[in-house]
Protein backbone atom coordinates (compact mmCIF):
# COMPACT_ATOMS: atom_id res chain seq x y z
CA UNK A 1 0.00 0.00 0.00
CA UNK A 2 1.66 3.39 -1.07
CA UNK A 3 1.87 5.70 2.17
CA UNK A 4 3.44 9.12 2.21
CA UNK A 5 4.60 11.01 5.80
CA UNK A 6 5.25 14.32 6.21
CA UNK A 7 7.08 15.70 9.28
CA UNK A 8 6.90 17.45 11.51
CA UNK A 9 3.56 17.91 11.88
CA UNK A 10 3.74 21.73 12.92
CA UNK A 11 7.03 24.07 12.38
CA UNK A 12 7.22 27.20 14.02
CA UNK A 13 9.91 29.26 12.62
CA UNK A 14 10.81 33.27 13.18
CA UNK A 15 11.04 35.67 10.30
CA UNK A 16 14.04 35.08 8.26
CA UNK A 17 15.28 31.27 10.07
CA UNK A 18 15.41 28.67 7.49
CA UNK A 19 14.18 25.40 7.38
CA UNK A 20 12.88 22.03 5.87
CA UNK A 21 10.15 20.26 5.86
CA UNK A 22 10.10 16.38 4.91
CA UNK A 23 7.82 14.25 2.97
CA UNK A 24 8.68 10.57 3.31
CA UNK A 25 6.99 8.21 0.60
CA UNK A 26 6.83 4.33 -0.16
CA UNK A 27 4.96 4.86 -3.22
CA UNK A 28 4.63 2.11 -5.78
CA UNK A 29 6.52 2.72 -8.95
CA UNK A 30 6.66 6.64 -7.91
CA UNK A 31 5.99 8.72 -11.44
CA UNK A 32 5.85 12.49 -9.79
CA UNK A 33 6.54 14.01 -6.21
CA UNK A 34 4.05 16.92 -6.03
CA UNK A 35 4.21 20.08 -3.29
CA UNK A 36 1.21 21.98 -2.58
CA UNK A 37 0.28 25.07 -0.21
CA UNK A 38 -3.08 25.53 1.25
CA UNK A 39 -4.53 28.37 3.29
CA UNK A 40 -6.83 27.98 6.07
CA UNK A 41 -10.22 27.73 4.55
CA UNK A 42 -9.31 27.81 1.06
CA UNK A 43 -8.17 24.58 -1.71
CA UNK A 44 -4.59 23.22 -2.21
CA UNK A 45 -2.64 25.35 -4.45
CA UNK A 46 -0.03 23.50 -6.70
CA UNK A 47 3.58 24.53 -5.77
CA UNK A 48 5.94 21.94 -7.65
CA UNK A 49 5.99 18.48 -9.55
CA UNK A 50 9.26 16.54 -9.68
CA UNK A 51 9.64 13.86 -11.35
CA UNK A 52 13.26 12.03 -10.81
CA UNK A 53 15.76 11.60 -8.07
CA UNK A 54 17.86 14.36 -7.68
CA UNK A 55 15.82 16.73 -9.57
CA UNK A 56 14.97 20.26 -7.76
CA UNK A 57 12.84 23.35 -8.41
CA UNK A 58 12.69 26.55 -6.75
CA UNK A 59 10.19 29.38 -6.31
CA UNK A 60 10.98 32.33 -4.88
CA UNK A 61 12.08 31.00 -1.08
CA UNK A 62 11.02 27.82 -1.66
CA UNK A 63 12.85 24.69 -3.00
CA UNK A 64 11.56 21.09 -3.76
CA UNK A 65 14.17 18.46 -3.71
CA UNK A 66 13.56 14.86 -4.12
CA UNK A 67 15.70 11.58 -3.51
CA UNK A 68 14.58 8.15 -4.00
CA UNK A 69 13.27 7.71 -0.73
CA UNK A 70 11.96 11.35 -0.03
CA UNK A 71 11.46 15.24 -0.54
CA UNK A 72 12.27 18.08 0.83
CA UNK A 73 10.77 21.35 0.61
CA UNK A 74 13.57 23.93 2.15
CA UNK A 75 12.52 27.40 3.02
CA UNK A 76 15.07 30.12 3.06
CA UNK A 77 14.62 33.37 5.05
CA UNK A 78 10.83 32.74 5.25
CA UNK A 79 8.20 35.42 5.65
CA UNK A 80 4.83 35.69 7.50
CA UNK A 81 3.30 35.30 4.32
CA UNK A 82 4.60 31.80 3.72
CA UNK A 83 2.56 30.38 6.59
CA UNK A 84 -0.01 27.73 5.58
CA UNK A 85 0.10 23.89 5.11
CA UNK A 86 2.05 22.56 3.12
CA UNK A 87 0.90 18.90 1.59
CA UNK A 88 3.39 16.85 -0.35
CA UNK A 89 1.72 14.09 -2.73
CA UNK A 90 2.98 11.46 -3.96
CA UNK A 91 1.61 9.53 -8.14
CA UNK A 92 1.88 5.86 -8.79
CA UNK A 93 2.55 4.01 -11.65
CA UNK A 94 -1.02 3.21 -12.05
CA UNK A 95 -2.68 -0.19 -14.00
CA UNK A 96 -4.14 2.58 -17.01
CA UNK A 97 -2.94 6.22 -17.73
CA UNK A 98 -4.53 7.37 -14.50
CA UNK A 99 -2.13 7.19 -11.29
CA UNK A 100 -3.68 7.56 -7.74
CA UNK A 101 -2.14 10.78 -5.85
CA UNK A 102 -1.63 9.49 -2.31
CA UNK A 103 -1.54 12.78 0.30
CA UNK A 104 0.39 13.14 3.04
CA UNK A 105 -1.20 14.70 5.89
CA UNK A 106 0.32 17.64 5.71
CA UNK A 107 3.08 20.18 7.85
CA UNK A 108 1.37 23.27 9.18
CA UNK A 109 4.10 26.42 8.92
CA UNK A 110 4.36 29.03 11.02
CA UNK A 111 6.51 32.35 10.77
CA UNK A 112 6.56 34.97 12.99
CA UNK A 113 7.55 38.26 12.68
CA UNK B 1 -10.04 32.16 -15.96
CA UNK B 2 -11.42 31.05 -13.38
CA UNK B 3 -10.47 27.39 -12.50
CA UNK B 4 -12.32 25.13 -10.64
CA UNK B 5 -15.58 26.13 -9.01
CA UNK B 6 -17.42 24.54 -6.46
CA UNK B 7 -20.73 25.44 -5.09
CA UNK B 8 -21.82 25.70 -3.01
CA UNK B 9 -18.88 26.98 -0.12
CA UNK B 10 -20.91 26.06 3.01
CA UNK B 11 -24.06 23.20 3.32
CA UNK B 12 -25.63 22.17 6.78
CA UNK B 13 -28.09 19.04 6.47
CA UNK B 14 -29.85 16.57 8.78
CA UNK B 15 -28.79 12.67 8.25
CA UNK B 16 -30.62 11.38 5.43
CA UNK B 17 -31.21 14.37 3.53
CA UNK B 18 -29.65 14.17 0.07
CA UNK B 19 -27.85 16.76 -1.73
CA UNK B 20 -25.29 17.42 -4.25
CA UNK B 21 -22.33 18.89 -4.56
CA UNK B 22 -21.42 20.75 -7.90
CA UNK B 23 -18.28 21.43 -9.74
CA UNK B 24 -17.25 22.88 -12.86
CA UNK B 25 -14.06 23.92 -14.70
CA UNK B 26 -12.95 26.03 -17.16
CA UNK B 27 -9.56 24.64 -17.95
CA UNK B 28 -10.52 21.85 -20.65
CA UNK B 29 -9.31 19.02 -18.83
CA UNK B 30 -10.19 15.65 -19.22
CA UNK B 31 -10.05 14.92 -15.88
CA UNK B 32 -11.85 15.76 -12.64
CA UNK B 33 -11.87 13.92 -9.31
CA UNK B 34 -13.74 14.26 -6.18
CA UNK B 35 -11.94 14.17 -2.35
CA UNK B 36 -12.51 14.65 0.97
CA UNK B 37 -10.42 16.25 3.64
CA UNK B 38 -10.79 15.11 7.21
CA UNK B 39 -8.15 16.19 9.97
CA UNK B 40 -5.62 13.52 10.53
CA UNK B 41 -6.67 11.84 7.36
CA UNK B 42 -5.27 13.90 5.23
CA UNK B 43 -7.17 14.35 0.92
CA UNK B 44 -8.82 10.88 0.27
CA UNK B 45 -10.16 10.31 -3.02
CA UNK B 46 -13.67 9.42 -3.30
CA UNK B 47 -14.49 9.26 -7.20
CA UNK B 48 -12.43 10.43 -10.07
CA UNK B 49 -13.76 10.76 -13.71
CA UNK B 50 -10.42 9.81 -16.29
CA UNK B 51 -12.06 11.41 -19.21
CA UNK B 52 -15.84 12.39 -20.18
CA UNK B 53 -18.39 9.62 -19.96
CA UNK B 54 -15.94 7.41 -17.70
CA UNK B 55 -16.29 7.20 -13.30
CA UNK B 56 -14.33 5.14 -11.36
CA UNK B 57 -14.22 4.59 -7.51
CA UNK B 58 -11.72 5.75 -5.38
CA UNK B 59 -10.31 4.93 -2.01
CA UNK B 60 -13.74 6.03 0.06
CA UNK B 61 -16.63 5.61 -2.48
CA UNK B 62 -19.34 4.31 -0.36
CA UNK B 63 -22.40 6.73 0.47
CA UNK B 64 -21.61 8.65 -2.59
CA UNK B 65 -22.54 8.84 -6.35
CA UNK B 66 -20.78 11.12 -9.39
CA UNK B 67 -22.13 12.31 -12.82
CA UNK B 68 -19.50 13.71 -15.52
CA UNK B 69 -22.28 15.90 -16.85
CA UNK B 70 -20.18 16.88 -19.82
CA UNK B 71 -16.30 17.77 -20.00
CA UNK B 72 -16.98 20.50 -17.64
CA UNK B 73 -19.00 19.50 -14.96
CA UNK B 74 -18.41 17.08 -12.56
CA UNK B 75 -21.38 16.53 -9.53
CA UNK B 76 -21.38 14.37 -6.53
CA UNK B 77 -24.03 13.49 -5.17
CA UNK B 78 -24.67 12.09 -1.31
CA UNK B 79 -28.29 10.08 -1.07
CA UNK B 80 -28.84 9.85 2.03
CA UNK B 81 -26.62 11.87 4.15
CA UNK B 82 -24.77 10.63 7.63
CA UNK B 83 -22.89 12.46 10.31
CA UNK B 84 -19.78 10.37 9.29
CA UNK B 85 -19.55 12.56 5.73
CA UNK B 86 -19.05 15.42 7.58
CA UNK B 87 -16.02 16.60 5.74
CA UNK B 88 -14.52 19.31 3.52
CA UNK B 89 -14.90 18.42 -0.16
CA UNK B 90 -12.63 19.33 -2.99
CA UNK B 91 -13.51 19.02 -6.74
CA UNK B 92 -9.61 18.98 -8.95
CA UNK B 93 -8.82 18.35 -12.80
CA UNK B 94 -6.03 17.69 -14.38
CA UNK B 95 -5.23 17.91 -18.27
CA UNK B 96 -4.77 14.01 -19.26
CA UNK B 97 -5.46 12.59 -16.60
CA UNK B 98 -2.33 10.70 -16.12
CA UNK B 99 -0.46 10.34 -13.52
CA UNK B 100 2.01 13.18 -14.11
CA UNK B 101 -0.19 15.79 -14.55
CA UNK B 102 -1.02 18.20 -12.34
CA UNK B 103 -4.64 18.06 -10.45
CA UNK B 104 -5.94 21.75 -9.79
CA UNK B 105 -8.39 22.33 -6.59
CA UNK B 106 -11.47 23.85 -6.23
CA UNK B 107 -11.86 26.27 -3.18
CA UNK B 108 -13.87 23.31 -1.27
CA UNK B 109 -17.76 22.87 -0.11
CA UNK B 110 -17.53 22.43 3.72
CA UNK B 111 -20.71 19.91 4.64
CA UNK B 112 -22.14 19.28 8.09
CA UNK B 113 -24.33 17.13 8.47
CA UNK B 114 -26.30 16.73 11.96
Amino acid sequence: EDQVTQSPEALRLQEGESSSLNCSYTVSGLRGLFWYRQDPGKGPEFLFTLYSAGEEKEKERLKATLTKKESFLHITAPKPEDSATYLCAGANAGGTSYGKLTFGQGTILTVHP
Amino acid sequence: NAGVTQTPKFQVLKTGQSMTLQCAQDMNHNSMYWYRQDPGMGLRLIYYSASEGTTDKGEVPNGYNVSRLNKREFSLRLESAAPSQTSVYFCASSGRGQFTDTQYFGPGTRLTVL
